[in-house]
């Protein structure tokens, strides 16, 4: 089993649509969880990271974690084309090591 | 803040010449910086864990006189990937590690080896 599990889409929806992105991790252990965001030929740009269970709001983004579950969420409201992009989860092992999800790519269609 | 920036974006070498990318951190000091590989369509694998001052830790499979790394000062690191053949080539991103463990990425840099 993976340590971070994450469908890979592709994941296609009509603009203004509300987005959901998840992730599953093994390890109960883990206590910090970010969300990237990869645009073509760039590197993964930071948008959320959470330490503990519940929700984080950023703008249009919101960040969930259900610890009993092992299951982080990111929520996109009112999507955007400019949003297209490839989404990745990424979970804290260790002090330093960031192990991540497989990116889920988001098409955001006008 | 929390800028990373790469240099060369773009490199093409001659099959066993060395390539070196340099990887900054703009507006923050880094005691730690990443450096990871990145093949089309997949996520990223972490090659190498640099902390200023010392030597890097490897990830396991990662030839590490193969790939280089130093790490200077708290804002700069550079891999050199030695000898360098066509399977080197790929998209390779730096990442510097902030206050609360979250790390900061490069724009990445693509080597093509021909």
């Amino acid at each position: 089993q993976k340590e971070v599990e994450q469908d890979p889409g592709p994941l296609s929806v009509p603009e203004g649509a509300i987005v959901s992105l998840n992730c599953t991790y093994s390890n109960s252990a883990f206590q910090y969880f970010m969300w990237y965001r990869q645009y073509s030929r760039k590197g993964p740009e930071l948008l959320m990271y959470t330490y503990s269970s519940g929700n984080k709001e950023d703008g249009r983004f919101t960040a969930q974690v259900d610890k009993s579950s092992k299951y982080i969420s990111l929520f996109i409201r009112d999507s955007q084309p400019s949003d297209s992009a490839t989404y990745l989860c990424a979970i804290l092992q260790g002090a330093q090591k960031l192990v991540f999800g497989q990116g889920t790519r988001l098409t955001i269609n006008p | 803040g929390a800028v990373v920036s790469q240099h060369p974006s773009r490199v093409i070498c001659k099959s066993g010449t060395s390539v070196k990318i340099e990887c900054r951190s703009l507006d923050f000091q880094a005691t730690t910086m990443f450096w990871y590989r990145q093949f089309p369509k997949q996520s990223l694998m972490l090659m190498a864990t640099s902390n200023e001052g010392s030597k890097a830790t490897y990830e396991q499979g990662v030839e590490k006189d193969k790939f280089l790394i130093n790490h200077a000062s708290l804002t700069l690191s550079t891999l050199t990937v030695t000898s360098a053949h066509p399977e080197d080539s790929s998209f390779y991103i730096c990442s510097a590690s902030g206050l609360f463990y979250e790390q900061y990425f490069g724009p990445g840099t693509r080597l093509t080896v021909t």
